[in-house]
């Protein structure tokens, strides 16, 4: 089956540097999408990876090994109103996304 | 603004009862899709639509079907509710072709079935 892993919550401090893992089992691979979901809202696109390397986009960046099915997010210079949950999301071979449960980012002052 | 719109945004609807959950896109997406969000879950697709006309299963579609008369509107309707369908539905669009396959995301129905 296909399968996406990523932790369930994680605390951080403002400031700080934070990563959040994601690792994946899926019927093929055309992408690596992350999310970010604050607290009864729409999760909106942070990033998107296709091949192997970071990406970066201002205190964000994402990386990916295709050959490990793994990706992880860095958030940078944290904030408080990075507090959200952070959805990763392969796209399989049939062009599907499959989701994983998201990661509850809890930012302490 | 461009964007999702979902209505209603919450609704409390009794077992057995018929609910119809509309999505409007003003975008000119090809694609659209409905998702259910619940605790611990991942989002699961429920149907989706790859252009005007066509209409797809996604992983859990039993009990909800849906129409794609015309780009902008994808309606989901629940034919009897069941309390197991209690859930925040998620209307979402993106462009068909685009590298990036971003899905932009309508705010979310609550729907509560008792």
């Amino acid at each position: 089956g296909q399968n996406i892993d990523q932790p369930t919550e994680m605390t951080a401090t403002e400031g700080a540097i934070v990563q959040i893992n994601c690792t994946y089992q899926t019927s093929g691979f055309n992408g690596l999408f992350w999310y970010q979901q604050h607290a009864g809202e729409a999760p909106t696109f942070l990033s998107y990876n296709v091949l192997d390397g970071l990406e970066e986009k201002g205190r964000f960046s994402s990386f990916l090994s295709r050959s490990k099915g793994y990706s992880y997010l860095l958030l940078k210079e944290l904030q408080m109103k990075d507090s959200a949950s952070y959805l990763c999301a392969v796209r399989d071979s049939n062009y599907q996304l499959i989701w994983g449960a998201g990661t509850k980012l809890i930012i302490k002052p | 603004i461009a964007g999702i719109t979902q209505a209603p945004t919450s609704q409390i609807l009794a077992a057995g009862r018929r609910m119809t959950l509309r999505c409007t896109q003003d975008m000119r997406h090809n694609a659209m899709y409905w998702y259910r969000q619940d605790l611990g879950l991942g989002l699961r697709l429920i149907h989706y639509s790859n252009t005007a006309g066509t209409t797809g299963k996604g992983e859990v579609p039993d009990g909800y079907s849906v129409s794609r008369a015309n780009t902008d509107d994808f309606p989901l309707t629940l034919a009897s509710a069941v309390p197991s369908q209690t859930s925040v539905y998620f209307c979402a669009s993106s462009r068909t072709g685009d590298d990036t396959g971003e899905l932009f995301f309508g705010e979310g129905s609550r729907l509560t079935v008792l």
